[in-house]
């Protein structure tokens, strides 16, 4: 069974500074993949960053960015330059095969 | 840029009404995924489609949702009868996988539910 576990329901961050969202998964397939989507209060579910478990690179997208750590089986995602417009859900989701597993979420609040 | 489309994005009926959800997804896509939201459960995925075969449908009530997908751009679920305990907000998802590639799914908007 595949587990993906997000410890942290709320996190808070100060514009223009830096936060990392954490997250843990369990899978026993050898070929997976991970996700961070994004659901701000209009409930939209957007893809933020992509990870293919066979890459030892960590996947940058502009502020966002991921700390893969395969043995350890983390993933967290590093938002850098906050905006006032990242506050959000941020969901962890990973799988192989099509099909994914959703953590619970972190809910990240920016403040001014 | 391609969307998820589903319909309607908001519905309000009473308890033991039929409701049906659509979703058209990502011309191209082969997976489509059916979830389901609520605050206590988080996502939930209730079914999922590859190449329109139902590949897995354990996370779905069985006496009262069904899911189909008729032809490759349309995906319904349906709920028969509804309940109160139904209200959530449902998202279709579509993907791309071939030969264990795995595309990131792509969302709908979602259909939020609302059974009295």
């Amino acid at each position: 069974a595949q587990t993906v576990t997000q410890s942290q329901p709320e996190m808070s961050v100060q514009e223009a500074e830096t936060v990392t969202l954490s997250c843990t998964y369990d899978t026993s397939e050898s070929d997976y993949y991970l996700f961070w989507y994004k659901q701000p209060p209009s409930r939209q579910m957007i893809l933020v960053i992509r990870q293919e478990a066979y890459k030892q690179q960590n996947a940058t997208e502009n502020r966002f960015s991921v700390n893969f750590q395969k043995a350890a089986k983390s993933f967290s995602l590093k938002i850098s330059d906050s905006q006032l417009g990242d506050a959000a859900m941020y969901f962890c989701a990973g799988g192989s095969q099509g099909n994914l597993i959703f953590g619970k979420g972190t809910k990240l609040s920016v403040k001014p | 840029d391609a969307r998820v489309t589903q319909t309607p994005r908001h519905k309000v009926t009473e308890m033991g009404q039929e409701v049906t959800m659509r979703c058209q997804p990502i011309l191209g896509h082969n997976t489509v995924f059916w979830y389901r939201q609520t605050m206590m459960q988080g996502l939930e995925l209730l079914a999922y489609f590859r190449n329109r075969a139902p590949l897995d449908d354990s996370g779905m009530p069985k006496d009262r949702f069904s899911a189909e997908m008729p032809d490759a751009t349309l995906a319904t679920l349906k709920i028969q009868p509804s309940e109160p305990r139904d209200s959530a907000v449902y998202f279709c998802a579509s993907g791309r996988t071939s030969g264990g590639s795995n595309q990131p799914q792509h969302f709908g908007d979602g259909t939020r539910l609302s059974i009295l």
